[in-house]
């Protein structure tokens, strides 16, 4: 079982809605966290991150850590076709700072 | 500032064939990894490097693979013999050195064994 684990989706919002996507993991003791944007063909690009319980908010994005339940999700407020795309999370594991990826989610945000 | 640069975009080659493939970190980066994503595994870490050592290599999956960084601006991973499987796109990314530092990706190279 890999220690970050995503649903691969497809996760499908029309336009203007608010797309959320979550991520759990399994080692207690990671502290930091980050989410790629990854379009199709292209590499994967940092979009978030957050160390901290809570929400932390750029733009559109918001990425909400929970350590107490072991999950951290990103929501894309007033979602545009553009987003769509397949979204990586990635956090320490295994008592590494090395983050481990999930698998990613896809988005299709349709007109 | 110029992002990490990895080289070539494509490589197609026969099986058997040595492949290099080749990567410029980001300027004052100290750490170094080497992904493999394919559609069946995802996203999979190589090898990572911090100040020019390999650190961890229990993700490169057998003997053919093998990963060199000679300084802080140069890497390459050489798969020799190469085989249909190892065909997939191949990511170089960068970071600051520390915990708690994002991965800076290259835009990779894209395998195909023939």
């Amino acid at each position: 079982q890999k220690e970050v684990e995503q649903n691969s989706g497809p996760l499908s919002v029309p336009e203007g809605a608010i797309a959320s996507l979550n991520c759990t993991y399994s080692d207690r003791g990671s502290q930091s966290f980050f989410w790629y944007r990854q379009y199709s063909g292209k590499s994967p690009e940092l979009i978030m991150f957050i160390y901290s319980n809570g929400d932390k908010e750029d733009g559109r994005f918001t990425a909400q850590l929970n350590k107490a339940s072991q999950y951290v999700s990103l929501l894309i407020r007033d979602s545009q076709p553009s987003d769509s795309a397949t979204y990586l999370c990635a956090g320490p594991s295994g008592g590494s700072y090395i983050p481990t990826f999930g698998r990613g989610t896809s988005l299709i945000v349709h007109p | 500032d110029a992002g990490v640069i990895q080289s070539p975009r494509h490589e197609v080659t026969e099986m058997g064939q040595e492949v290099t493939l080749r990567c410029k970190p980001i300027s004052g980066h100290n750490s170094l990894f080497w992904y493999r994503q394919t559609m069946m595994r995802g996203l999979e870490l190589l090898i990572y490097f911090n100040n020019n050592v390999p650190i961890d290599d229990s993700g490169m999956p057998e003997d053919r693979f093998s990963a060199k960084m000679p300084n802080a601006s140069f890497s390459t991973l050489k798969i020799q013999p190469s085989e249909p499987r190892d065909s997939a796109v191949y990511f170089c990314a960068s970071s600051g050195t520390g915990g708690n530092q994002p991965q800076h990706f290259g835009d990779g190279t894209r395998l195909s064994i023939l």
